[in-house]
């Protein structure tokens, strides 16, 4: 039973625009939520986190949102580059110990 | 040395063989993690440890085995793999303290091939 999904494997932006990422889970227990950003041959880095008393967090290009009534959280890239090009994932934690992955996104930023 | 490394990076071993994956953290923290990624599946949890302590088997198969000598190191100890664990090993870690919720960090991983 995966916990957290992103129900999209992939997503092809045009450079300069934004990029949307999503997620959605399903144990309302999640207290912490992060994204990483992974290339390949190497490990994940962290990105943006948030915690489940806001509804939004923003790092310079990067926002993250969280509606806790939906379950979801999105990641917008605004403006996307092409350096951006990574497989993004969203975790979930609860307390802080474990986190739980979803499949990832593989984002492709064209130029 | 910064943050979180792996060695090796690359390994491939035959079912009969035995060898160690070595996790070392420069960041000062005092939990650290093992990971298994396979292709296009999502992170899974092997061992957590806690202050040298482990505090999570993730029912992961005797086939590892793990080991943390102190808050800096963690090992993965391999033998008798089959070839379905050829895998993305990756290692994190986070520190505790604080409030809930520390970002955990992660080394580059060890590309594993079991042959």
């Amino acid at each position: 039973d995966q916990q957290v999904k992103q129900n999209s494997p992939s997503l092809s932006v045009q450079e300069g625009r934004i990029s949307i990422l999503n997620c959605d889970y399903t144990n309302s227990m999640f207290d912490y939520f992060l994204w990483y950003k992974k290339y390949p041959a190497e490990g994940p880095t962290f990105l943006i986190s948030i915690s489940s008393i806001k509804d939004k967090n923003e790092d310079g290009r990067f926002t993250v949102f969280l509606n806790k009534s939906a379950k979801h959280l999105s990641l917008h890239i605004v403006p996307s580059q092409p350096g951006d090009s990574a497989v993004y994932f969203c975790a979930a934690s609860q307390y802080g110990n474990k986190l739980v992955f979803g499949a990832g996104t593989i984002l492709r930023v064209k130029s | 040395e910064t943050g979180v490394t792996q060695t090796p990076r690359h390994l491939v071993m035959g079912m009969t063989n035995k060898k160690s994956l070595k996790c070392e953290q420069h960041l000062g923290h005092n939990a650290m993690y093992w990971y298994k990624q396979s292709a296009k599946k999502p992170l899974e949890l092997m061992f957590v440890y806690n202050f040298k302590e482990q505090t999570e088997n993730n029912s992961v198969p005797s086939r590892f085995s793990p080991e943390c000598p102190n808050s800096s190191h963690l090992f993965l100890h391999l033998h008798t793999l089959q070839p379905e664990d050829s895998a993305l090993y990756l290692c994190a870690s986070r520190t505790t303290s604080g409030a809930w919720g520390d970002t955990q960090y992660f080394g580059p991983g060890t590309r594993l091939t079991v042959l």
